[in-house]
């Protein structure tokens, strides 16, 4: 079975762009997850879809969105890029009903 | 509320044991615990759930006090394949299905 996959796995995008990350989840997974994940800072959750819903949602600005689609692809959306935003942006999909979760290689974000 | 794990760093010898705690200000339903190496995605290593169980994986071991609402984590015999940083996951007693995870320990294992 595949695993979840992320694209593009590196990024370098410079302040006030914006940016579309992509993640593909395990086939059978129907919730994604996405987290931001920074030095010292651990795993901080964004946010969660199952059936093209946001289930979940963590603390961040509205700048950071998401989307999910019938196939239970994901879409991690970042407007007006800041410096603050360069990252690891990892994506897992898990069963419905289990909370093990399976990640994927991660994104690397940079912002110039 | 995020857990808090101890300690956020350790080196050892080939050999050595090492504990690796998480600590969380809410009741739990579950903690699960993640390894993720240098420039890999995390994996996962175990899940606990509330009843005080502890469980095994090889040498790394675990266990889960839901009256402290803490979880230990116990490398026995470390190995130089046991490098990386290991992060606790909580999930809180509504069951919510969703992970609150730690900062991280980052263990780093010598010859």
């Amino acid at each position: 079975k595949a695993g979840v996959t992320q694209t593009p796995r590196y990024l370098i995008k410079t302040r006030g762009q914006q940016v579309t990350l992509s993640c593909s989840p395990i086939s059978g997974h129907r919730s994604v997850s996405w987290y931001q994940q920074t030095p010292g800072q651990g795993l901080q959750f964004l946010f969660e879809y199952f059936s093209e819903t946001q289930r979940n949602k963590g603390n961040f600005p509205g700048r950071f969105s998401g989307r999910q689609f019938s196939n239970s692809r994901s879409e991690m959306n970042v407007s007006t890029l800041e410096l603050g935003d360069s990252a690891l942006y990892l994506c897992a999909s898990s069963l419905e009903g289990m909370s093990e979760e399976f990640f994927g290689p991660g994104t690397r974000l940079t912002v110039l | 509320q995020q857990p808090v794990q101890s300690p956020q760093a350790v080196i050892l010898r080939e050999g050595e044991d090492a504990v690796i705690n998480c600590s969380s200000s809410k009741a739990l339903y579950s903690v699960h615990w993640y390894r993720q190496k240098h420039g890999e995605a995390p994996v996962f290593l175990m899940i606990l759930l509330k009843g005080g169980e502890q469980k095994g994986h090889e040498k790394i071991s675990a266990s889960f006090n839901e009256k402290k609402q803490q979880s230990s984590l116990y490398l026995t015999a470390s190995q130089l394949s046991y490098s990386g940083t290991y992060f606790c996951g909580t999930e809180g007693s509504s069951n919510t299905g969703k992970l609150i995870f730690g900062q991280g320990t980052t263990l780093q294992v010598k010859p």
